[in-house]
């Protein structure tokens, strides 16, 4: 049981460059979201999914596209880095059906760009 | 909309000493509130939560009680250990069936032998 898995680990890119980051999960989790962490400023909610084939808006989802095609996967999409970009991503699953809806968090992603 | 604050950082205590981390919410409704853990180099997980009003989570000595007269939900540890350095967050959760999280900023704490 990995639980939830996040690839790659580190990236470099070039502003314009763009790139998919894969979350993975095997826990059966309906829900799942992407968040960015920098300095400073907490957890801040991109996008998210309350199932397979949703997707909605979190708090700073300009210049990110998501897509949940399959329920343990969420792709989180960079179609056009841009430096303002570089942060660490986090990818997070919970499951519906329990009073209190824990968030299980992935290792994370680094993602510099230049 | 909710919103959460909690001290900040870096926060520096010796082995043993008493840790506390103030946390107060903003929210309409009831939300469930959470403490995350987030030792270096890895994800979040949770540490503790509490679902209402009076409360208490713990869970590895620390604690918190959910005052809701106060909007707050500190963080406290009677002796921590080296191995209690790390980022803490509070947080709580959206009430409106996606189980948002809304997160503080974190507070960084170190604890010297």
């Amino acid at each position: 049981n990995a639980g939830v898995t996040q690839t790659p680990k580190f990236r470099v890119l070039k502003t314009g460059q763009s790139m998919t980051l894969l979350c993975a999960q095997d826990m059966n989790h309906e829900y799942m979201y992407w968040y960015r962490q920098d300095p400073g400023m907490g957890l801040r909610l991109i996008h998210y999914s309350v199932g397979e084939g949703t997707t909605a808006k979190g708090e700073v989802p300009d210049g990110y596209n998501v897509s949940r095609l399959k329920k343990q996967n969420f792709l989180l999409g960079l179609e056009s880095a841009a430096p303002s970009q570089t942060s660490v991503y986090f990818c997070a699953s919970s499951y519906r059906g329990q009073a209190v809806y824990e968030q299980y968090f992935g290792p994370g992603t680094r993602l510099t760009v230049t | 909309g909710d919103s959460v604050t909690q001290m900040e950082g870096p926060v520096t205590l010796s082995e043993e000493a008493f840790l506390t981390i103030n946390c107060t919410y903003t929210a309409t409704g009831y939300p469930s509130l959470f403490w995350y853990v987030q030792y270096p180099g890895e994800g979040l997980q949770l540490l503790l939560k509490a679902t209402k009003a009076d409360d208490k989570g713990s869970n590895k000595g620390f604690e918190a009680t959910y005052r809701k007269e106060t909007t707050s939900f500190h963080l406290e540890k009677g002796s921590v250990q080296v191995s209690d350095s790390a980022v803490y967050f509070c947080a709580l959760s959206d009430q409106g069936g996606s189980e948002k999280l809304v997160f503080g900023k974190g507070t960084k704490l170190t604890v010297n032998p």
